[in-house]
């Protein structure tokens, strides 16, 4: 298995803009976690997902977050419109029930 | 509300010496506490994990503690090497939940 894979490792964009990042879970896994990681915050939750249905979402910091998984395989994570202090290392993960979590290689976003 | 209190921040430590890093917690309800590991540019991967039933997890040079009626636990590493260099987060979760609370984090650096 590939483990979790994430999209695009890199992304620089300006202030305003839309920014989507992607994830591809494990296959079989049925939990799928967004984090964000900063040196100022370490690594905060942003929402996690039980059988495609999302179960918490409190930490997402406002309505220009939103996350979806369309299938039991992917996920996006959408920010509209960016803003520089979004800037930081989005990880996704993913579970078989149970708390042990795989992350993804992360993707840097960098919004100027 | 930072569920899990992890410290120090940073750690300097000789190559063959001991790296102890410590976390606390308050939700009693707690049952499952990892460590994480990450290397730069890479998500975290679970280095180690206890259960409250026991006081201590070895896994090669790598040992948790755990004191549960202080809600505390520690990493020890043991002959630490300097590619144990690395940021090493501890969590905890209820494994009736999904989700991990995790620690800020502690940035090691094993120094030939």
């Amino acid at each position: 298995d590939a483990g979790v894979i994430q999209s695009p490792r890199h992304e620089v964009t300006e202030m305003g803009q839309e920014v989507t990042l992607r994830c591809k879970l494990i296959s079989g896994h049925n939990s799928l976690f967004w984090y964000r990681q900063t040196m100022m915050r370490g690594l905060e939750l942003l929402i996690y997902f039980n059988n495609n249905v999302p179960i918490d979402d409190s930490g997402m910091p406002e309505d220009r977050f939103s996350a979806k998984m369309p299938n039991a395989s992917f996920s996006t994570l959408k920010i509209q419109p960016s803003e520089p202090r979004d800037s930081a290392v989005y990880f996704c993960a993913s579970s078989l029930q149970g708390n042990v979590l795989t992350f993804g290689a992360g993707s840097r976003l960098t919004v100027l | 509300q930072q569920q899990v209190k992890q410290s120090p921040q940073s750690l300097i430590v000789q190559k063959g010496g001991i790296s102890i890093i410590n976390c606390a917690y308050e939700n009693t309800a707690f049952d499952y506490f990892p460590w994480y590991q990450q290397f730069p540019g890479k998500g975290p991967a679970l280095l180690i994990a206890i259960r409250p039933d026991v006081s201590e997890k070895k896994e090669g040079r790598f040992t948790i503690s755990f004191n549960k009626s202080a809600k505390q636990f520690s990493l020890h590493i043991m002959d630490s090497q300097p590619g144990d260099s690395a940021t090493y987060f501890c969590a905890a979760s209820n494994s009736g939940a999904n989700n991990l609370f995790f620690g800020t984090g502690t940035r090691l650096t094993v120094i030939p």
